[in-house]
């Protein structure tokens, strides 16, 4: 069964870049056809799609958040990363990493995300 | 973009209520829909993908239909364990995900 952990400072000042990385366990991230994702939440408020990477390095960005963002991936590693650069206190947030599967039906292919980390908090203040 | 709305905001039910919550997108994305049950403190966790497939382990009380812009999540007896907060997520635009901001269903 495939597990997903983040991990990384929690305490971030402004104007630097977060970084984070997500550990996938129970299985290879480059088997299957998955994407991997980060999404965020601010304390008390709903969830915000960061961006994803396919194993190839292919990936899309949110666009709100495109010019700070980078995902990358470590399949040696079984690991994927996010860095947000010149993050300020509006950044704040829990993180959490996601596996996006995807299943044919009806013709078409349907992207869901089933598999999450438990996320973590980061806090952007000096 | 596409813009994802839920209705309610929030409700309260009382166990072995039925309970609908509605999410509409702003424009048509055909069946591609998801709902997701996030607990205080924890996760999401994926209950429907593509509308109104049940994700495997999901108990058969939740189910979801709709497509184009409207979509509804039922939860046919409420237990005790479905007190959380609900969201929808398209997926039509592959290239940016969005959630709907949430449904909290609290008791009665």
């Amino acid at each position: 069964q495939v597990q997903l952990q983040e991990s990384g400072p929690g305490l971030v000042k402004p104007s630097q870049t977060l970084s984070l990385t997500c550990t996938v366990s129970g299985g290879s991230i480059s088997s299957g056809s998955y994407y991997w994702s980060w999404i965020r939440q601010p304390a008390g408020k709903g969830l915000e799609w960061i961006g994803r990477i396919y194993t190839s390095g292919s990936t899309n960005y949110n666009p709100s958040l495109k010019s700070r963002v980078t995902i990358s991936v470590d399949t040696s590693k079984n690991q994927f990363s996010l860095k947000l650069s010149s993050v300020t206190a509006a950044d704040t947030a829990v993180y959490y990493c996601a596996r996006v599967s995807g299943k044919y039906g009806s013709g078409n292919y349907y992207y869901y995300m089933d598999v999450w980390g438990k996320g973590t908090t980061v806090t952007v203040s000096s | 973009d596409i813009q994802m709305t839920q209705s309610p905001s929030s409700l309260s039910a009382s166990v072995g209520d039925r309970v609908t919550i509605t999410c509409r997108a702003s424009q048509s994305i055909s069946s591609y829909l998801n709902w997701y049950q996030q607990k205080p403190g924890k996760a999401p966790k994926l209950l429907i993908y593509a509308a109104s497939s049940l994700q495997s382990g999901v108990p058969s009380r939740f189910s979801g239909s709709g497509s184009g812009t409207d979509f509804t999540l039922t939860i046919s007896s409420l237990q005790p364990e479905d007190f959380a907060t609900y969201y929808c997520q398209q997926s039509y635009s592959t290239l940016l995900f969005t959630f709907g901001p949430g449904t909290k269903v609290d008791i009665k």
